[in-house]
Order: structure tokens, then sequence, then C-alpha cells
């Protein structure tokens, strides 16, 4: 089956500073991947949407100058968490489908994101 | 706004039991119906998926959907402790929106 691989599975960073999520599709072009928050005990949340090849498409109420998406390929998405502040401390989790018919998405193992 | 459903629970079930998970979708246009699994501190993982109305058997889960009543279920016999965990609906609506979850149901079987 479709495989989605997320890299760093934990990171800890310190307040100010800045974090790169990676996330990629192992056996298919993803030509859109989805990145989701989720904080303890609470539903997933869609972040933004990665296009490869434009820009990203955010959710409502999710600042795109701190949450820096690249989709330089079609096999790879990056979440950068610029400037990070305790309150970005979450599970944000990627995610892709492989681009056929009403495929189900497929999720990243995940990154559990601890800022000091 | 296109909304999908869940009881919250949590719901729970003696081990050997059959636990129901319910979901309703406001979308009448919406075409595919996914159920995730998701324990606690991990990601999401895709359990079944159905397109057509009635049941789709895989194992121990049957997935019911019922476009007309807009509803779709999830059926887990012989329920293990194991199965304790959080069970997200998600729907694809019409035009092949981008996915939309629930807020999940947590299931606790007892052993």
């Amino acid at each position: 089956g479709a495989v989605v691989s997320q890299h760093p599975s934990w990171v800890i960073c310190k307040s100010g500073t800045s974090v790169k999520i990676e996330c990629r599709s192992l056996d298919f072009q993803a030509t859109t991947m989805f990145w989701y928050r989720q904080f303890p005990k609470q539903s997933l949340m869609l972040m933004a949407t990665s296009n490869e090849g434009s820009k990203a498409t955010y959710e409502q109420g999710v600042e795109k100058d701190k949450f820096l998406i690249n989709h330089a390929s079609l096999t790879l998405s990056t979440l950068t968490v610029t400037s990070a502040h305790p309150e970005d401390s979450s599970f944000y989790i990627c995610s892709a489908r492989v681009p056929r018919g009403y495929s189900p998405l497929h999720f990243g193992n995940g990154t559990r994101l601890t800022v000091t | 706004q296109k909304e999908v459903e869940q009881n919250s629970g949590p719901l729970s079930v003696p081990e050997g039991a059959i636990a129901s998970l319910n979901c309703t979708y406001s979308d009448r246009g919406s075409q595919s119906f996914f159920w995730y699994r998701q324990y606690s501190g991990k990601s999401p993982e895709l359990i079944m998926f159905i397109y057509s109305n009635g049941d789709k058997e895989d194992g121990r889960f049957t997935a019911q959907l019922n476009k007309a009543s807009q509803y779709v279920s999830l059926l887990i016999r012989d329920s293990q402790p194991s199965d304790s965990a959080t069970y997200l609906c998600a729907v694809i609506g019409s035009g092949n929106t981008p996915l939309v979850f629930g807020k999940g149901t947590r299931l606790s079987v007892i052993a």
C-alpha cells in the first residue's frame, strides 16, 4: 500500500529557533500533501494543503509566515515552523493521497514538536 | 460548511462484544467514506473505506453506508482490548473536495 514517510519523529527545540519537518511519499507521486496539527486529547486540525510547484493553501487562522510550506517535488513536502514558541508544541502529521479516483489519505507517523 | 459528526464517547464495550461506531455527514454529494483508527500519541491509520451503499466486510470490521440517510457506521466484531483507540470517520465530499474528518469516537474495550 501507499507509504508516507515523515521525519523527524520527534524534536525538541528552543524558543525562537526554526524547525523543519519533511514528508515524503515513498511509492507514489503526490501533487498534493496535507499538513495537520493535533494538540493532546483534541481532534486533527488541517493546517494547510501543500501543492507541488505552487503556493500552499492555508486554513483560516494558520499563519503562513510562521508555518512555511515548500513542495518542491512530487514526493517531498516540508513544513518549517519559524521562530517557534512553546504554544507551537504539538503533534504535526503530514498526509497524502494516491492521485487516483477517491483514494484514501495516508498519514506519516507524525512529528512531536516540543518547544522549550 | 461540510460537516462530519461523531459521538465523542467514550464508548465502552466488554471484550468479545460488537462495537458499533456511527457517523453522519452533511454533504449529500459525498462520494467516499473512510474509517481511521488512532492510538494515543500515534498518527491515524486507515482501517476501511466504502464507496457504495450497503455493507463491506474485512475481517472483524464491517463498514455500512446509507447515502439516503447520510450515515456511515463501523462495526467491530469480537472486540479486543487492543481495539481501544479513537476511531475517525472521514468523508470526501462532492467535487473531490479535501477529506473532512469527524472529531472521533473514543472506544474502550474492557477485558
